[in-house]
């Protein structure tokens, strides 16, 4: 079974800083894809960013990038330019390709950012 | 507005006594989710629907039913089996080749 560690239950940042949060995962599978997902106190979850495994390029939104290494099952995301509205929880997750396409997320169990002003 | 909803945003129940929670999606998806959410853990796989009449158990399916009879719709129904019910519950749903899943708000439940 696949699993999704996410090691830093809090960090804290001053607004316009660089921050990182890190998620390593654990699979047997070669491919797949990782997640980010935002959760601010409305409690709405928003994906922020995605990343297919087969891609050696690390995918970027705007002021949102990864970093993944797949040999050693890192995905960490990074915010630059770190704005009050990026306060929220993050959540990095997995989930296997399969032929019909549909499947399940396997979650971290979170990172609570709060940028401070 | 194409998206999903949850209904109620907030409900209460009383122990013993079952309860359904409302999933709709106008987004034409054909994959939906059920997710819980506890303090301090990350989301948890219930139940999941690939297709209209089709559903599979999650991770922690004990005490729960669903039904898909129409493709947007995908109640989940908390019943009094299920002996931790207080949580926050999210669903979702998706479509390929994006494979990106898109969630409702969301439902707070409490058990008095």
């Amino acid at each position: 079974a696949q699993t999704v560690t996410q090691s830093q239950p809090e960090m804290s940042v001053q607004e316009a800083e660089t921050v990182t949060l890190s998620c390593t995962y654990d699979t047997s599978e070669n491919n797949y894809y990782l997640f980010w997902y935002k959760q601010p106190p409305s409690r709405q979850m928003i994906l922020v960013i995605r990343q297919e495994a087969y891609k050696q390029q690390n995918a970027t939104e705007n002021r949102f990038s990864v970093n993944f290494q797949k040999a050693a099952k890192s995905f960490s995301l990074k915010i630059s330019d770190s704005q009050l509205g990026d306060t929220a929880m993050y959540f990095c997750a997995y989930r296997h390709i399969s032929n019909f396409g549909n499947e399940k997320l396997t979650f971290g169990t979170g990172t609570r950012l709060t940028i401070i002003p | 507005d194409g998206g999903i909803t949850q209904s109620p945003k907030y409900l209460f129940r009383k122990e013993g006594q079952n309860v359904t929670l409302s999933c709709e999606q106008n987004l034409n998806h054909d994959a939906m989710y059920w997710y819980r959410q506890d303090p301090g853990q990350g989301l948890r796989l219930i139940y999941y629907s690939q297709i209209v009449n089709d559903f599979q158990k999650g991770d922690i399916a004990e005490g729960y039913s669903v039904s898909r009879e129409k493709k947007e719709s995908f109640p989940l129904t908390v019943t009094s089996a299920q002996k931790n019910p207080t949580a926050f519950y999210l669903c979702a749903s998706s479509i390929p080749p994006s494979n990106k899943q898109f969630f409702g708000p969301g439902t707070r439940l409490t058990v008095l």
